[in-house]
């Protein structure tokens, strides 16, 4: 069966320094994978999406990058955290079937 | 601009009722549509999905109606447990991409 794992599960950064969440699925080959962001109480956020190594597709200009360096591992980064990048983070991914999988998803503080 | 637009934002119902969660789309290109439960601090789990070319799916307590030519879905939920209290999230999907209604937060009372 597959599964999808984040982490790390809550982080705590000051404003200006840097981020790398990480994203794992297993059990499937080459899945779409996504990045979402969940302001509290609000809805979710497409940031970026990725159909294969290597290729992303940014959602919204913001302060964020995503990379894909191995068919299973999606990773979302920043060079400079910034307060309003506070939020929850979900990644998520689809295989051949239709429906998109979200994974524990990481709280992120920024202060 | 919300490609997907959900109401209520939020829903108190008595235990044993019917809670009803309405979707509504305009993009034409959409070809399936899931509904995800959230609880509190949790990723957002599949609860139910239809295609747009049936107009209902049941399983267990939860319905999905789905009106084509109206380009609106709901979710229905029987006999509403407290248990159910979430947030409920409709989407559609487009191609890769999943575009999500803002929520419902559910409130069952016992």
């Amino acid at each position: 069966s597959q599964t999808i794992h984040q982490w790390p599960a809550t982080l705590v950064q000051p404003v200006g320094s840097p981020l790398s969440l990480e994203c794992t699925v297993e059990g499937t080959s080459n899945p779409n994978l996504y990045w979402y962001r969940q302001a509290a109480g609000r809805g979710l956020q497409l940031l970026f999406y990725s159909v294969g190594i290597g290729q992303i597709s940014s959602e919204v200009p913001q302060n964020l990058s995503a990379s894909r360096p191995q068919d299973r591992q999606f990773i979302l980064s920043s060079k400079k955290l910034l307060l309003s990048d506070s939020g929850f983070y979900l990644c998520a991914w689809r295989g051949p079937a239709e429906t998109q999988y979200f994974g524990p998803g990481t709280r992120l503080l920024v202060l | 601009q919300q490609q997907v637009k959900q109401s209520p934002q939020s829903l108190i119902v008595q235990k044993g009722g019917i809670s009803i969660i309405n979707c509504a789309y305009e993009n034409t290109a959409f070809d399936y549509f899931p509904w995800y439960q959230q609880f509190p601090g949790k990723g957002p789990a599949l609860l139910i999905a239809i295609r747009p070319d049936v107009s209902e799916k049941k399983e267990g307590r939860f319905t999905i109606s789905f009106n084509k030519s109206a380009k609106q879905f709901s979710l229905h939920i029987m006999d509403s447990q407290p248990g159910d209290s979430a947030t409920y999230f409709c989407a559609a999907r487009n191609f890769n991409k999943f575009y999500f209604g803002s929520g419902t937060k559910l409130n069952v009372k016992p």
